[in-house]
C-alpha cells in the first residue's frame, strides 16, 4: 500500500519568514495530494491540494509543488504569522480509491 | 450547520464494553470515511463508504470493529470488547466522489474514546 513520509516533524520559524514542509510517497499511481492544518484540539482542515496533472498551485501565502518523477511534494508558507502555528499533514490518494494516506504531521511554530 | 457532525464528542468506557459512534456527513457528499488518530500521529485509515456500500476496510482492523452506513446517509462505527489500545480520537470525514480523482475531506470534530 501507499506510504507517506513527512519532514520535518517540528519546525520553528520567526514571524515573517518562510516555512517549507516536504513529503514523499511510494505509490506512483497516486494522483491527488491534499494538505490539512490541524490546530490544537480542533479538526483537520483542508488548506490546499494539488492533482498530478499540475506542478504547482498557489493560494495567497501558501503554495504546493509536486515532483511526480521524484514522488515528492512540498508545502510552502510565505510571510508566516503566529496564527499559522499548527500541525500540518500531507496526504496522498489513488484515483478512484477514495482513501487518503496521511503523513505523521509537522508541528509548525511561528514565533512573534 | 452544514458540516460533518460526530457524536458523542467524548466517551469513557470500561475495558470489554462495546461502544458505538455516529457520524452525520455533509448531505451532498456520497463518500464517508472513518479514521483513527493518536497523539503525534497522522490520521490512520479505518474504512470508507461510497453511498451505502463499504468499499474498503483496513487490514489493521480486527473483527471487533464494524461500520455501517444504512441508506447512504449517517454512519455508525462500533467497537466490541474494547481494549485500552483502542483509546484514540475517531475522526469521520466526508467528500464528494463524482470525479475519478480524489477530493479533499471535510472532517468532523471527532469522538475521543478513552478505555479504562
Amino acid at each position: 500500500g501507499e506510504n507517506v513520509e513527512q519532514h520535518p516533524s517540528t519546525l520553528s520559524v520567526q514571524e515573517g519568514d518562510s516555512a517549507v514542509i516536504k513529503c514523499t510517497y511510494s505509490d506512483s499511481a497516486s494522483n491527488y495530494f491534499p494538505w490539512y492544518k490541524q490546530e490544537l484540539g480542533k479538526r483537520p482542515q483542508l488548506i490546499i491540494d494539488i492533482r498530478s496533472n499540475v506542478g504547482e498551485k498557489k493560494d495567497q501565502r501558501i503554495a504546493v509543488t509536486l515532483n511526480k518523477t521524484a514522488k515528492h511534494f512540498s508545502l510552502h508558507i510565505t510571510e508566516t504569522q503566529p496564527e499559522d502555528s499548527a500541525v500540518y499533514f500531507c496526504a496522498a490518494s489513488l484515483s478512484n480509491a477514495g482513501k487518503s494516506t496521511f503523513g505523521d504531521g509537522t508541528t509548525l511554530t511561528v514565533k512573534p | 450547520d452544514t458540516g460533518v457532525s460526530q457524536n458523542p464528542r467524548h466517551k469513557i468506557t470500561k475495558r470489554g464494553q462495546n461502544v458505538t459512534f455516529r457520524c452525520d456527513p455533509i448531505s451532498e457528499h456520497n463518500r464517508l470515511y472513518w479514521y483513527r488518530q493518536t497523539l503525534g500521529q497522522g490520521p490512520e485509515f479505518l474504512t470508507y463508504f461510497q453511498n451505502e456500500a463499504q468499499l474498503e476496510k483496513s487490514r489493521l482492523l480486527s473483527d471487533r470493529f464494524s461500520a455501517e452506513r444504512p441508506k447512504g446517509s449517517f454512519s455508525t462505527l462500533e467497537i466490541q470488547r474494547t481494549e485500552q489500545g483502542d483509546s484514540a480520537m475517531y475522526l469521520c470525514a466526508s467528500s464528494e466522489g463524482q470525479s475519478e480523482v480524489g477530493s479533499g475531506y471535510t472532517f468532523g470534530s471527532g469522538t475521543r474514546l478513552t478505555v479504562v
